[in-house]
């Protein structure tokens, strides 16, 4: 059982370059979440997910996308990625009826 | 406008001691609040929760206290201990909507010093 799990760990992009960061989760939780974290600003929300096929925006969604096509895949795409986006990333997870969220290792992105 | 507030940047401590992370929250919809505990390089991970009909919570050397009318909760964690250090997030969660949204405080790092 391997939880949340995140990919890439590091990436280095160079402004208007695109990505996509891939968070997996095997404990069959209906409900997703991206959050990024700044230096000051603790974890903000970006978009989540409350089930297989649906998407919503969250705190700071501009500037990003994201699909749920399967249950277990949760993907934040960065269309063309900009200095501001420098920042570690956070995917978390949690099933129907519980307040807690099962966070991923992260992904640290800087935008040269 | 930030609806979660931790004010200390960092706290440091001494082993055996008792650590003090406080976090005030504006909104009074909010009806569960819970601690996380990152340590550098991972996620963050659960440490305790408290739901807001209750006014603390316990477990082991952590606990959650809850006034609703200061809007305030703090983590007590007694004794502290260095693998204690790290950096402590509180956030708050409403059910409405069912989408169970976590807002974060910017952290508090806690250092135990043996």
């Amino acid at each position: 059982n391997a939880g949340v799990t995140q990919t890439p760990k590091f990436r280095v992009l160079k402004t208007g370059q695109s990505m996509t960061l891939l968070c997996a989760q095997d404990m069959n939780h209906e409900y997703m979440y991206w959050y990024r974290q700044d230096p000051g600003m603790g974890l903000r929300l970006i978009h989540y997910s409350v089930g297989e096929g649906t998407t919503a925006k969250g705190e700071v969604p501009d500037g990003y996308n994201v699909s749920r096509l399967k249950k277990q895949n949760f993907l934040l795409g960065l269309e063309s990625a900009a200095p501001s986006q420098t920042s570690v990333y956070f995917c978390a997870s949690r099933t129907d009826g519980s307040y807690e969220q099962y966070f991923g290792p992260g992904t640290r992105l800087t935008v040269t | 406008d930030q609806q979660v507030k931790q004010n200390s940047p960092s706290l440091s401590v001494q082993e055996g001691r008792i650590s003090i992370l406080n976090c005030d929250y504006t909104n009074s919809m909010f009806d569960y609040f819970l601690w996380y505990k990152k340590y550098p390089a991972e996620g963050p991970t659960f440490l305790i929760s408290i739901s807001s009909i209750k006014d603390k919570n316990e477990d082991g050397r952590f606990t959650v206290f809850l006034n609703k009318s200061a809007k305030h909760l703090s983590l007590h964690i007694v004794p502290s201990q260095p693998g204690d250090s790290a950096v402590y997030f509180c956030a708050a969660s409403k059910m409405i909507g069912n989408t169970g949204k976590l807002i974060f405080g910017q952290g508090t790092t806690l250092q135990v010093k043996p």
